[in-house]
């Protein structure tokens, strides 16, 4: 069973410019959600997408925003990146249930804003 | 402000011996407690949950404890194997699911052989 897809891998961005970011879901799982991570700051949650509806929301500022398709597949994009973006996104799927169990997490697409 | 604490940024152990990893929250409202292992280049792995409602929960030779009264939890890694090095992150969630977490900022192990 496939794991969880990202792309791209690494990407190098300037500030003023936007980013999406994709993720491909395990085969089944309904829920995506996405994390930052920085340095010092750990994980930190920004949205989970269900059944193509934000279900669940960070406290991230409106330039963070993503969405879900039909096929589970979701992507998240940034607008006027600034330099504080540079961080490692993770995505993360699981069946969406209440008692689903725990996030399966991909490898992550490292952003470096410069 | 960080609902989830690991103070210890790194830990040092000697293989076979016992790595304790510490976590402290804040919030009451947490159902379930998670930890996670990343190493390098890879996305973090789910290692072990406990529910608020037990005190204990064993896999292996990963046990955590949690106190409730302290706001307190811990992981056990008994022995500690050089494999074992990696970053621990420490997560809660409520009771609408896991896919909210909130994570502690880890606690990266070093076992050395």
């Amino acid at each position: 069973k496939a794991g969880v897809t990202q792309t791209p891998r690494y990407l190098i961005k300037t500030r003023g410019q936007q980013v999406t970011l994709s993720c491909s879901p395990i085969s089944g799982h309904r829920s995506v959600s996405w994390y930052q991570q920085t340095p010092g700051q750990g994980l930190q949650f920004l949205f989970e997408y269900f059944s193509e509806t934000q279900r669940n929301k960070g406290n991230f500022p409106g330039r963070f925003s993503g969405r879900q398709f039909s096929n589970s597949r979701s992507e998240m994009n940034v607008s006027t990146l600034e330099l504080g973006d540079s961080a490692l996104y993770l995505c993360a799927s699981n069946s969406g249930g209440p008692n689903s169990g725990e996030l399966f997490f991909g490898e992550g697409s490292r952003l470096t804003v410069l | 402000d960080q609902q989830v604490k690991q103070n210890s940024p790194s830990l040092s152990v000697q293989e076979g011996r016992i790595s304790i990893l510490n976590c402290d929250y804040t919030n009451s409202m947490f159902d379930y407690f998670l930890w996670y292992k990343k190493y390098p280049a890879e996305g973090p792995t789910f290692l072990i949950s406990i529910s608020s409602i037990k005190d204990k929960n064993e896999d292996g030779r990963f046990t955590v404890f949690l106190n409730k009264s302290a706001k307190h939890l811990s992981l056990h890694i008994v022995p500690s194997q050089p494999g074992d090095s990696a970053v621990y992150f420490c997560a809660a969630s409520g009771r609408t699911g896991f896919q909210k977490l909130v994570f502690g900022t880890g606690t990266r192990l070093l076992v050395s052989p």
